[in-house]
């Protein structure tokens, strides 16, 4: 089952736009995820959120974490056409000493030169 | 640091045989986790294997099966092939147990049944 769903799920913009992707989740997490897939490739770590945590930067990536709300959102700045891939969440739960990594089904970003 | 690598890349089999993939973690790193990616599904989460031990299980057949060697590499198997089961399978692995800290992904294997 699907724990977090990205919204919108295709998005189109012009190469040194913002792109902004959200994530919203059903049950509480210790930290949610953001990965990038290019074509049919593996996944690439994007930057971890903790439930503790609002809001962190990496470059041009901000993540922002609202656990009142079960979401998050991931803003990329200035895309450039390498940006074009899939964009999935994760959100990690723990049960007993175990945790589980849940995927979205992954937002579809083009950027236009 | 080598990444991790999956072999193989590519693999095309016919229904009821079954199938063998490995993954070579990254060099350090302890925990592997396997995932199918489907256009229909997405990334579903197969199991994940800390110290040679299965440490977490998705909802998938007991077709499905793993497991890790003292080097951590890690194998999983799936018998009785299903046309289904065409999917794009990808092992990441991580330096503590999954979901603690990032994983780092292969480029996954491609299997094709036929």
């Amino acid at each position: 089952s699907q724990q977090g769903e990205e919204d919108p799920q295709a998005l189109s913009i012009q190469e040194g736009e913002n792109a902004t992707m959200n994530c919203s989740y059903k049950t509480s997490i210790n930290n949610l995820q953001w990965y990038r897939q290019n074509s049919g490739r593996g996944l690439v770590h994007l930057i971890l959120i903790r439930s503790n945590e609002r809001e962190k930067h990496s470059g041009r990536l901000r993540v922002t974490l609202d656990t009142s709300k079960k979401s998050s959102s991931l803003l990329i700045t200035a895309s450039r056409a390498a940006d074009t891939a899939s964009y999935f969440c994760a959100t990690v739960t723990l049960t007993g000493a175990n945790s589980k990594l849940t995927f979205g089904k992954g937002i579809t970003l083009s950027v236009r030169p | 640091k080598a990444g991790v690598t999956q072999t193989p890349r590519y693999l095309i089999k016919t229904r009821g045989q079954q199938v063998t993939l490995s993954c070579s973690p990254i060099s350090g790193h302890r925990s592997v986790s396997w995932y199918q990616q489907t256009p229909g599904q997405g990334l579903q989460f197969l199991f994940e294997y800390f110290s040679e031990t299965q440490r977490n299980k998705g909802n998938f057949p007991g077709r499905f099966s793993g497991r890790q060697f003292s080097n951590s590499r890690s194998e999983m198997n799936v018998s009785t092939l299903e046309l289904g089961d065409s999917a794009l399978y990808l092992c990441a692995s991580s330096r503590m147990a999954s979901g603690y800290n990032e994983q780092f992904f292969g480029p996954g294997t491609r299997l094709t049944v036929l």
